[in-house]
């Protein structure tokens, strides 16, 4: 059970918009930065999102991260192929003094 | 360019210890937060301990006690002592540069397996 609860799939046909959503509490998210990660298969993590909302560069401006409260959201427009991926939301928890990861979504393009 | 690379990774049995190794260029480890977090096979990305430059560390309740983070300032690498190893630490290891203590920059991972 993870302390960021994210839903477990989410899918899209191509040129769509998709939202992923991203659930904490006041110690986590309520409080810190949220960042997003996109995991290809076999390969490692790779940041999109980072502060909420910032984009590193090199990273598609149809990737884009919101947080409101205790919750964030990563929204993927222009659906491709290629953002078949698992993502995963994460903070900073002030209660556990540790990262806390989310379960992690498995994003399929139909 | 960032660039962070792990190794020691292997087969131990349980109740066995390995040290892994995270080799960084283009970036001062000791100047920055560094981190390990792991993914077991087919599973979610598990945060595992945390460095800060000034020294203090920090460990997920699951490997508190058994797991050791430290740095080499000289070498410029940052490491994770892992004892006591249990079936359930089998995982792949990441190292990460965690400026805002949060991953931003990973390596490629190290595969630990425990199994008898």
């Amino acid at each position: 059970q993870s302390v960021l609860t994210q839903p477990p799939s989410a899918s899209g046909t191509p040129g769509q918009r998709v939202t992923i959503s991203c659930s904490g509490s006041s110690s986590n998210i309520g409080s810190n930065y949220v960042y997003w990660y996109q995991q290809l298969p076999g390969t490692a993590p790779k940041v999109l999102i980072y502060r909420n909302n910032q984009r590193p560069s090199g990273v598609p401006d149809r990737f884009s991260g919101s947080k409101s409260g205790t919750s964030a959201s990563l929204a993927i427009s222009g659906l491709r192929s290629e953002d078949e991926a698992d993502y995963y939301c994460a903070a900073w928890d002030d209660s556990l003094s540790g990262v806390v990861f989310g379960g992690g979504t498995k994003l399929s393009v139909l | 360019e960032v660039l962070l690379v792990e190794s020691g990774g292997g087969l131990v049995q349980p109740g066995g210890s390995l040290r892994l190794s995270c080799a960084a260029s283009g970036f001062t480890v000791s100047t920055n937060y560094m981190s390990w977090v792991r993914q077991a096979p087919g599973k979610g990305l598990e945060w595992v301990s945390i460095i800060y430059s000034g020294g203090t560390t920090y460990y997920a309740d699951s490997v508190k006690g058994r797991f050791t983070i430290s740095r080499d300032d000289s070498r410029n690498r940052l490491y994770l002592q892992l004892n006591s190893l249990r079936l359930e630490d089998t995982a792949v290891y990441y190292c990460a540069r965690t400026p805002e203590r949060l991953p931003k920059y990973w390596g490629q991972g190290t595969l630990v397996t425990v199994s008898s």
